[in-house]
């Protein structure tokens, strides 16, 4: 079946440790998107990527860094300069409209 | 400034109580207002895409409607397999897909 996949499902970060969360999809869809939801809050962009080997920040870019060496993958690296990292992370991707999203990975600080 | 706002935050109904989701939105031109569906743990699900001030979209006990300054998702005789966050977001004139924060739906039997 096609979709998006996400993992991990689960993530713990150590202080001052960089950890990067996965995103794959197999809708051949051009666009990826990541965001970040907290409690509260509508879904926050912090980057997205239309084509290969070109990426734009989003509103929230500080602390991230992502990659898209592929079509199919988008990973998400938070960095230890993101402060205050714990949040459900989504990834989606889009062939024109609407997204489409994978199932999340919750990040957690030990 | 482009804004999505729903409402209420949460709202409790019986099951078989129909009810009425808000979003309202002040954007720089509206290419598409989309509701989704999502459950504790999970991503959004995609249920419905509305173009223009009019139009309407049905599945199963949701109906969604929209005109220029809002959209209503209409629950009829919900059911407790209902209860989730619906959420709804709007694509702007200048491409930008901005999320609203969500209603928390909750159907007791």
């Amino acid at each position: 079946d096609g979709g998006i996949t996400q993992s991990p499902k689960y993530l713990f970060r150590k202080e001052g440790q960089n950890v990067t969360l996965s995103c794959e999809q197999n809708l051949n869809h051009d666009a990826m998107y990541w965001y970040r939801q907290d409690p509260g809050q509508g879904l926050r962009l912090i980057y997205y990527s239309q084509i290969v080997n070109d990426f734009q920040k989003g509103d929230i870019a500080e602390g991230y860094s992502v990659s898209r060496e592929k079509k199919e993958s988008f990973p998400l690296t938070v960095t230890s300069a993101q402060k205050n990292p714990t949040a459900f992370y989504l990834c989606a991707s889009s062939g024109d409209q609407p997204q489409h999203f994978g199932d999340g990975t919750r990040l957690s600080i030990l | 400034e482009d804004q999505v706002t729903q409402s209420p935050e949460a709202l409790r109904l019986q099951e078989g109580e129909s009810s009425s989701l808000n979003c309202s939105y002040t954007v720089s031109g509206l290419r598409g207002l989309f509701w989704y569906r999502q459950d504790p743990g999970k991503g959004p699900e995609f249920l419905f895409t509305l173009y223009s001030a009019g139009e309407e979209k049905e599945k199963e006990r949701l109906k969604a409607t929209l005109t220029k300054k809002e959209s209503f998702l209409h629950i009829t005789a919900p059911k407790p397999e209902d209860s989730a966050t619906y959420l709804c977001a709007v694509r702007t004139g200048g491409f930008k897909t901005i999320f609203g924060a969500g209603t928390r739906l909750f159907v007791k039997a």
